[in-house]
């Protein structure tokens, strides 16, 4: 079965600053999907970014980017010139082709004025 | 206008008393899944559908019922509930296809809180 783990259960960074979310997985696939998620406080879930592992090149979208690191099975998050509206959970999750889908357990990040 | 809707948004019940959250989306999507949201766990998948007639456990299966009837609903139904399933529930709709990457991505409805009593 895969699993999902994000070692950082809350984070923090000033308004303006880059911050870096860590997400790690375990599969024994080759091909699946990976995502970001961030959920506000109105608990609405929105996709951040998408990486497919037969993709080398890192996604980005915006001031979103991620670090795909495939033998490592890492998919961090980094978030550039942060802003207050980027307060949310933070929640990395894994998707494989029979559509089993599995989230991390979400990190708090905070964005400070 | 594209979207998932649950209902009902917020339901308090007695333990054993059945119920069902339903699920729409209006986008003709094949795939629909079912997930809990608890503290300090992420999402769970409950189950998911990859087409109608067509469904399967997730990981945290027990407990729940589904059924996919037509395409664009998708029920959750709880027997017996008990109070370890006070959670929200998230239904989500995806119209993936295998490589097409993409089109992966899951599209959420509002949540359901529920609590059990």
């Amino acid at each position: 079965a895969q699993t999902v783990t994000q070692s950082q259960p809350e984070m923090s960074v000033q308004e303006a600053e880059t911050v870096t979310l860590s997400c790690t997985y375990d599969t024994s696939e080759n091909n699946y999907y990976l995502f970001w998620y961030k959920q506000p406080p109105s608990r609405q879930m929105i996709l951040v970014i998408r990486q497919e592992a037969y993709k080398q090149q890192n996604a980005t979208e915006n001031r979103f980017s991620v670090n795909f690191q495939k033998a490592a099975k890492s998919f961090s998050l980094k978030i550039s010139d942060s802003q207050l509206g980027d307060t949310a959970m933070y929640f990395c999750a894994f998707m494989n082709y029979g559509q089993n889908f599995v989230f991390g357990p979400g990190t708090r990040l905070s964005v400070l004025p | 206008e594209a979207q998932v809707t649950q209902n009902p948004r917020y339901l308090i019940t007695v333990t054993g008393k059945k119920l069902t959250v339903t699920c729409s989306q209006n986008m003709n999507h094949e795939y629909m899944s079912w997930y809990r949201q608890d503290p300090g766990l992420g999402l769970r998948q409950i189950y998911y559908s990859m087409n109608v007639e067509v469904t399967d456990k997730g990981d945290v299966p027990e407990g729940y019922k589904v059924s996919r009837k037509e395409k664009r609903n998708f029920p959750l139904i709880l027997e017996s509930p008990s109070p370890n399933q006070t959670s929200l529930y998230f239904c989500a709709s995806s119209p993936y296809q295998i490589g097409q990457g993409d089109r992966n991505e899951q599209f959420f409805g509002p949540g359901t809180r529920l609590t059990v009593l």
